[in-house]
């Protein structure tokens, strides 16, 4: 497709539940980003893919998050055991990657409601 | 996490009017970023600045990098209904950016006034 897609557009998940969040980057881009945005605030940043590479895990919040990138490609974002503060729109983002001022192009994000 | 300061926290004005918004860090980035964000969709980039004291324009958007690197702002002119949203500010440490994490700060929503 012309831009990232995320899957589902809209998740609610009853407390206790695993939920898995995709993204599907711009064709080619080797840099995918995962971002959490809570209401009312700026995106903050999860994780960072090179490739297939988890480069940076900094930002996820506890271990129950988790990401992967299998193939360089299409990435999960999973949440085990979701807890109410996890309520909020995750934002994937892609760039090419190759150095230099490359923008990364932000996907329309999944709101996630815990109830 | 940390987030940028951004001012005001949320502006009404009238179609045609200059607006003028900016964003304030304790620590020193080499790269800010304004975003634009509408509702059900992701920030959108606007401006990118590389380097401290650099004044930028796109169109109707000038943006500027702090000469102390730890602030950034950006007016718009003449603002039309189109520009309804809500701005981010975003710093990067490295100067390359695209292979770095960015902090966003926490937005100034943009309503113009009918």
């Amino acid at each position: 497709g012309a831009g990232v897609s995320q899957s589902p557009r809209y998740k609610v998940a009853k407390r206790g539940q695993d939920v898995a969040l995709r993204c599907d980057p711009i064709s080619g881009h080797v840099s995918l980003f995962w971002y959490q945005q809570a209401l009312g605030q700026g995106p903050e940043f999860l994780t960072y893919f090179q490739n297939e590479a988890q480069l940076d895990k900094s930002g996820l919040p506890s271990d129950r998050f988790f990401a992967e990138r299998p193939e360089g490609s299409v990435s999960t974002l999973k949440i085990q055991r979701t807890q109410q503060e996890d309520s909020a729109v995750y934002l994937c983002a892609s760039s090419k990657g190759t150095g230099g001022n490359t923008e990364a192009f932000f996907g329309q994000g999944t709101r996630l409601t815990v109830v | 996490g940390q987030q940028l300061n951004q001012s005001p926290q949320s502006m009404f004005i009238q179609e045609g009017e200059d607006v003028s918004m900016n964003c304030t860090s304790s620590s020193i980035f080499n790269t800010w970023l304004w975003y634009k964000q509408e509702p059900g969709e992701g920030p959108v980039l606007l401006i990118a600045l590389y380097k401290a004291g650099e004044l930028t324009s796109n169109g109707r958007l000038t943006a500027q990098f702090g000469i102390t690197r730890k602030d950034s702002f950006l007016n718009i002119s003449a603002s039309i209904p189109s520009d309804v949203g809500i701005y981010f500010c975003a710093g990067d440490p490295k100067s390359n950016f695209g292979n770095e994490k960015l902090t966003f700060g926490t937005g100034t929503r943009l309503t113009i006034i009918p």
